[in-house]
């Protein structure tokens, strides 16, 4: 079956960094999408990796190892706003977008 | 910006009564779906359409149906509701039919079945 892996919740300090990590395994691949949920907003989109490596977009970073299976988006400089649900979702051989249950992120002052 | 607008933010509603979620994008998107999303899961896709009258069944759609009579709008039908289906319900779209797609996502509804 098709499975994506992301930690529950994560508990972080406003300033520092934070690694959410993202295993998956699927019928194909063709991307990881991150996306950030507010609680009661709608997800909107943060970044996409097709290949590996190191994306990076102001002080979000996202990376991928499709031979791992493995991603993980990296926030830096944390700010209280940061606060959220970090969605991970797989596009498979059928393009057909495959979700984690997403991690929840709380930021500490 | 691309606007995803669900008509109800939240919904009460009793079991066995007729629910009707409407989703509209102001974008010319081609694909619009409807996803439910429940604590400790993953979104789960319950339909999605590419075109207007046309609709494809995700992975739950059982006990739902759908309608798309305009590219804009997209609705969620439950013929009957059940306590199962208290939960919120997600209506997005993105601009292409083909490839990995950016989804643009509504504020969400949120169903409460009595």
């Amino acid at each position: 079956g098709q499975n994506i892996d992301q930690p529950t919740e994560m508990t972080a300090t406003e300033g520092a960094i934070v690694q959410i990590n993202c295993t998956y395994q699927t019928s194909g691949f063709n991307g990881l999408f991150w996306y950030q949920q507010h609680a009661g907003e709608a997800p909107t989109f943060l970044s996409y990796n097709v290949l590996d490596g190191l994306e990076e977009k102001g002080r979000f970073s996202s990376f991928l190892s499709r031979s791992k299976g493995y991603s993980y988006l990296l926030l830096k400089e944390l700010q209280m706003k940061d606060s959220a649900s970090y969605l991970c979702a797989v596009v498979d051989s059928n393009y057909q977008l495959i979700w984690g249950a997403g991690t929840k992120l709380i930021i500490k002052p | 910006d691309v606007k995803v607008t669900q008509s109800s933010r939240y919904l009460v509603k009793r079991t066995g009564e007729k629910v009707f979620l409407e989703c509209v994008q102001d974008m010319d998107h081609e694909n619009m779906f409807w996803y439910r999303q429940d604590p400790g899961l993953g979104l789960r896709l319950i339909y999605f359409s590419y075109d207007v009258k046309m609709k494809e069944k995700g992975d739950i759609p059982e006990g739902y149906s759908v309608s798309r009579e305009k590219k804009e709008r997209f609705s969620l039908i439950l013929e009957s509701a059940s306590t199962n289906q208290t939960s919120m319900y997600l209506c997005a779209s993105s601009l292409w039919t083909t490839g990995a797609n950016v989804l643009t996502f509504g504020a969400g509804s949120r169903l409460t079945v009595l």
